[in-house]
Protein backbone atom coordinates (compact mmCIF):
# COMPACT_ATOMS: atom_id res chain seq x y z
CA UNK A 1 0.00 0.00 0.00
CA UNK A 2 1.07 3.66 -0.88
CA UNK A 3 2.62 5.38 2.35
CA UNK A 4 3.79 8.87 3.54
CA UNK A 5 6.45 9.38 5.43
CA UNK A 6 6.87 12.70 7.50
CA UNK A 7 9.41 12.92 10.49
CA UNK A 8 7.18 13.02 13.68
CA UNK A 9 8.65 16.43 15.04
CA UNK A 10 9.58 19.51 14.35
CA UNK A 11 10.66 22.76 16.70
CA UNK A 12 10.74 25.83 15.67
CA UNK A 13 11.16 29.43 17.89
CA UNK A 14 8.98 32.24 16.81
CA UNK A 15 9.62 33.85 13.92
CA UNK A 16 11.75 31.84 12.49
CA UNK A 17 10.49 29.35 9.47
CA UNK A 18 8.65 25.79 10.07
CA UNK A 19 9.53 23.58 7.18
CA UNK A 20 7.81 19.87 7.00
CA UNK A 21 7.98 17.26 4.77
CA UNK A 22 6.27 14.54 3.03
CA UNK A 23 7.92 12.23 0.74
CA UNK A 24 5.99 9.20 -0.96
CA UNK A 25 6.96 7.05 -3.80
CA UNK A 26 5.99 9.04 -7.90
CA UNK A 27 4.82 12.42 -5.85
CA UNK A 28 5.81 14.06 -9.13
CA UNK A 29 2.27 12.41 -10.65
CA UNK A 30 0.18 13.58 -7.42
CA UNK A 31 -1.24 16.55 -5.75
CA UNK A 32 0.09 17.22 -2.10
CA UNK A 33 -2.60 18.44 0.21
CA UNK A 34 -1.57 19.61 3.68
CA UNK A 35 -3.73 20.16 7.27
CA UNK A 36 -3.33 21.55 10.35
CA UNK A 37 -5.23 20.48 13.16
CA UNK A 38 -4.69 21.94 16.49
CA UNK A 39 -5.90 19.52 20.04
CA UNK A 40 -9.72 18.91 20.35
CA UNK A 41 -10.34 20.05 16.81
CA UNK A 42 -11.33 19.06 13.12
CA UNK A 43 -8.63 19.38 10.23
CA UNK A 44 -8.43 22.20 8.36
CA UNK A 45 -7.36 22.44 5.02
CA UNK A 46 -4.15 25.07 4.56
CA UNK A 47 -2.32 23.64 0.95
CA UNK A 48 -3.77 21.78 -2.12
CA UNK A 49 -2.78 21.23 -5.22
CA UNK A 50 0.73 21.29 -3.92
CA UNK A 51 0.92 24.78 -3.42
CA UNK A 52 -2.22 26.38 -3.70
CA UNK A 53 -3.75 28.67 0.01
CA UNK A 54 -7.42 27.76 0.75
CA UNK A 55 -9.11 31.79 0.86
CA UNK A 56 -8.42 32.43 4.58
CA UNK A 57 -4.83 31.14 5.31
CA UNK A 58 -2.37 33.48 5.80
CA UNK A 59 0.50 33.91 3.31
CA UNK A 60 3.40 32.69 5.77
CA UNK A 61 1.63 29.15 4.87
CA UNK A 62 3.45 28.06 1.46
CA UNK A 63 3.91 24.68 -0.31
CA UNK A 64 6.00 22.88 -2.65
CA UNK A 65 6.36 19.15 -4.42
CA UNK A 66 9.52 18.25 -5.95
CA UNK A 67 8.38 15.37 -7.01
CA UNK A 68 10.17 13.12 -4.68
CA UNK A 69 9.05 15.57 -1.66
CA UNK A 70 6.68 18.15 -0.57
CA UNK A 71 6.99 20.51 1.94
CA UNK A 72 4.79 22.80 3.86
CA UNK A 73 6.32 25.81 4.63
CA UNK A 74 5.56 27.67 7.61
CA UNK A 75 7.21 31.67 7.31
CA UNK A 76 7.68 33.85 10.53
CA UNK A 77 5.89 31.41 12.55
CA UNK A 78 3.68 32.38 15.27
CA UNK A 79 2.60 30.69 18.51
CA UNK A 80 -0.67 29.77 16.79
CA UNK A 81 0.96 27.68 14.26
CA UNK A 82 1.59 25.21 16.82
CA UNK A 83 -0.35 22.17 15.98
CA UNK A 84 -0.04 18.59 14.06
CA UNK A 85 0.06 18.78 10.57
CA UNK A 86 -0.61 15.74 8.00
CA UNK A 87 -0.19 15.79 4.46
CA UNK A 88 -2.15 13.92 1.88
CA UNK A 89 -2.47 12.42 -1.29
CA UNK A 90 -4.46 10.48 -3.33
CA UNK A 91 -2.87 7.00 -5.08
CA UNK A 92 -5.05 5.28 -7.12
CA UNK A 93 -8.25 7.11 -6.31
CA UNK A 94 -7.12 5.52 -2.49
CA UNK A 95 -6.84 8.48 0.30
CA UNK A 96 -3.47 8.55 2.37
CA UNK A 97 -2.43 11.03 4.78
CA UNK A 98 1.26 10.85 6.16
CA UNK A 99 1.71 9.97 10.07
CA UNK A 100 1.53 13.66 11.04
CA UNK A 101 4.22 16.35 11.89
CA UNK A 102 3.80 17.62 15.70
CA UNK A 103 5.55 21.33 15.69
CA UNK A 104 6.08 23.02 18.62
CA UNK A 105 6.73 26.81 19.15
CA UNK A 106 9.17 27.56 21.60
CA UNK B 1 -21.66 28.25 4.13
CA UNK B 2 -20.81 24.70 3.83
CA UNK B 3 -21.56 22.99 7.01
CA UNK B 4 -21.39 19.07 7.80
CA UNK B 5 -22.93 17.28 11.08
CA UNK B 6 -21.73 13.69 12.16
CA UNK B 7 -24.88 12.04 13.93
CA UNK B 8 -24.87 8.15 15.47
CA UNK B 9 -24.87 6.03 18.24
CA UNK B 10 -21.68 7.36 20.72
CA UNK B 11 -20.75 3.29 21.53
CA UNK B 12 -21.60 0.24 19.48
CA UNK B 13 -20.93 -3.27 21.30
CA UNK B 14 -17.59 -5.19 19.68
CA UNK B 15 -19.11 -7.42 16.80
CA UNK B 16 -21.93 -5.27 15.79
CA UNK B 17 -22.57 -2.46 13.02
CA UNK B 18 -21.25 0.86 13.70
CA UNK B 19 -23.75 3.46 11.77
CA UNK B 20 -23.09 7.27 11.12
CA UNK B 21 -24.93 9.73 9.17
CA UNK B 22 -23.23 13.21 8.15
CA UNK B 23 -25.81 15.86 7.12
CA UNK B 24 -24.42 18.86 4.61
CA UNK B 25 -26.04 22.35 4.83
CA UNK B 26 -25.25 24.80 2.11
CA UNK B 27 -24.40 22.94 -0.10
CA UNK B 28 -25.95 19.63 -2.49
CA UNK B 29 -24.32 16.15 -2.69
CA UNK B 30 -25.53 15.97 -5.82
CA UNK B 31 -22.91 19.07 -7.28
CA UNK B 32 -20.68 17.07 -9.68
CA UNK B 33 -17.06 17.69 -9.33
CA UNK B 34 -17.89 16.79 -5.44
CA UNK B 35 -17.16 14.20 -3.37
CA UNK B 36 -18.05 13.08 0.48
CA UNK B 37 -15.72 10.96 2.68
CA UNK B 38 -14.96 9.57 6.26
CA UNK B 39 -11.74 9.98 8.13
CA UNK B 40 -11.30 8.72 11.43
CA UNK B 41 -9.01 9.12 13.70
CA UNK B 42 -8.25 6.99 17.24
CA UNK B 43 -7.05 8.90 20.05
CA UNK B 44 -3.54 10.67 20.12
CA UNK B 45 -2.83 8.80 16.70
CA UNK B 46 -3.18 10.14 12.88
CA UNK B 47 -5.76 10.31 10.53
CA UNK B 48 -7.13 7.49 8.48
CA UNK B 49 -9.75 7.75 5.28
CA UNK B 50 -12.34 5.27 5.18
CA UNK B 51 -13.81 5.94 1.64
CA UNK B 52 -15.55 8.50 -0.46
CA UNK B 53 -18.84 8.87 -2.73
CA UNK B 54 -19.27 11.06 -5.73
CA UNK B 55 -22.25 12.58 -6.39
CA UNK B 56 -23.06 9.91 -9.15
CA UNK B 57 -22.98 7.13 -7.19
CA UNK B 58 -19.18 6.28 -7.95
CA UNK B 59 -18.10 4.43 -4.39
CA UNK B 60 -13.69 4.12 -3.41
CA UNK B 61 -13.12 2.54 0.14
CA UNK B 62 -9.85 2.07 1.62
CA UNK B 63 -8.03 -1.61 1.24
CA UNK B 64 -7.68 -2.15 4.71
CA UNK B 65 -11.35 -1.84 5.36
CA UNK B 66 -12.94 -2.59 2.25
CA UNK B 67 -14.32 -5.68 3.57
CA UNK B 68 -16.24 -4.16 5.89
CA UNK B 69 -17.34 -1.01 4.55
CA UNK B 70 -20.43 0.63 2.70
CA UNK B 71 -20.75 3.99 2.01
CA UNK B 72 -24.37 5.58 0.87
CA UNK B 73 -25.61 8.56 0.07
CA UNK B 74 -29.50 9.82 0.38
CA UNK B 75 -29.73 13.06 -1.89
CA UNK B 76 -33.34 13.70 -0.59
CA UNK B 77 -32.00 14.03 2.77
CA UNK B 78 -29.01 15.87 1.31
CA UNK B 79 -26.99 13.33 3.86
CA UNK B 80 -24.57 10.42 3.35
CA UNK B 81 -23.29 7.19 5.56
CA UNK B 82 -21.09 4.70 6.64
CA UNK B 83 -21.49 1.41 8.02
CA UNK B 84 -18.77 -0.36 9.35
CA UNK B 85 -19.68 -3.85 10.66
CA UNK B 86 -17.97 -6.45 12.69
CA UNK B 87 -16.20 -3.72 14.48
CA UNK B 88 -13.64 -4.25 17.44
CA UNK B 89 -11.61 -2.47 19.71
CA UNK B 90 -9.71 -1.32 17.03
CA UNK B 91 -12.35 1.17 15.34
CA UNK B 92 -12.72 3.39 18.56
CA UNK B 93 -11.87 6.49 16.89
CA UNK B 94 -13.46 9.94 15.98
CA UNK B 95 -14.82 9.86 13.08
CA UNK B 96 -15.22 13.06 10.80
CA UNK B 97 -17.39 13.21 7.24
CA UNK B 98 -15.50 15.52 4.62
CA UNK B 99 -15.93 17.28 1.67
CA UNK B 100 -13.44 17.09 -1.15
CA UNK B 101 -13.51 18.21 -5.09
CA UNK B 102 -12.24 16.97 -7.65
CA UNK B 103 -9.98 20.04 -8.78
CA UNK B 104 -8.78 20.79 -5.90
CA UNK B 105 -7.96 16.80 -4.72
CA UNK B 106 -8.22 18.16 -0.99
CA UNK B 107 -10.58 18.03 1.70
CA UNK B 108 -12.09 21.94 2.13
CA UNK B 109 -14.81 21.37 5.00
CA UNK B 110 -14.61 19.12 7.55
CA UNK B 111 -17.68 17.77 9.78
CA UNK B 112 -16.94 18.61 14.13
CA UNK B 113 -16.23 14.58 14.77
CA UNK B 114 -17.73 12.19 16.71
CA UNK B 115 -16.43 9.87 18.98
CA UNK B 116 -17.37 6.33 19.13
CA UNK B 117 -16.19 3.46 21.55
CA UNK B 118 -16.51 0.22 20.68
CA UNK B 119 -17.00 -2.36 24.49
CA UNK B 120 -16.67 -5.29 24.28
Amino acid sequence: SYELTQPPSESVSPGQTASITCSGDKLVDKYVSWYQQKPGQSPVLVIYQDTKRPSGIPERFSGSNSGITATLTISETQAMDEADYYCQAWDNYIGVFGAGTKVTVL
Amino acid sequence: QVQLQESGPGLVKASQTLSLTCTVSGDSISRSSLYWSWIRQPAGKGLEWIGRIFNDGTINYSPSLESRVTISADTSKNEFSLNLSSVTAADTAVYYCARGSRAAAGFDYWGQGTLVTVSS
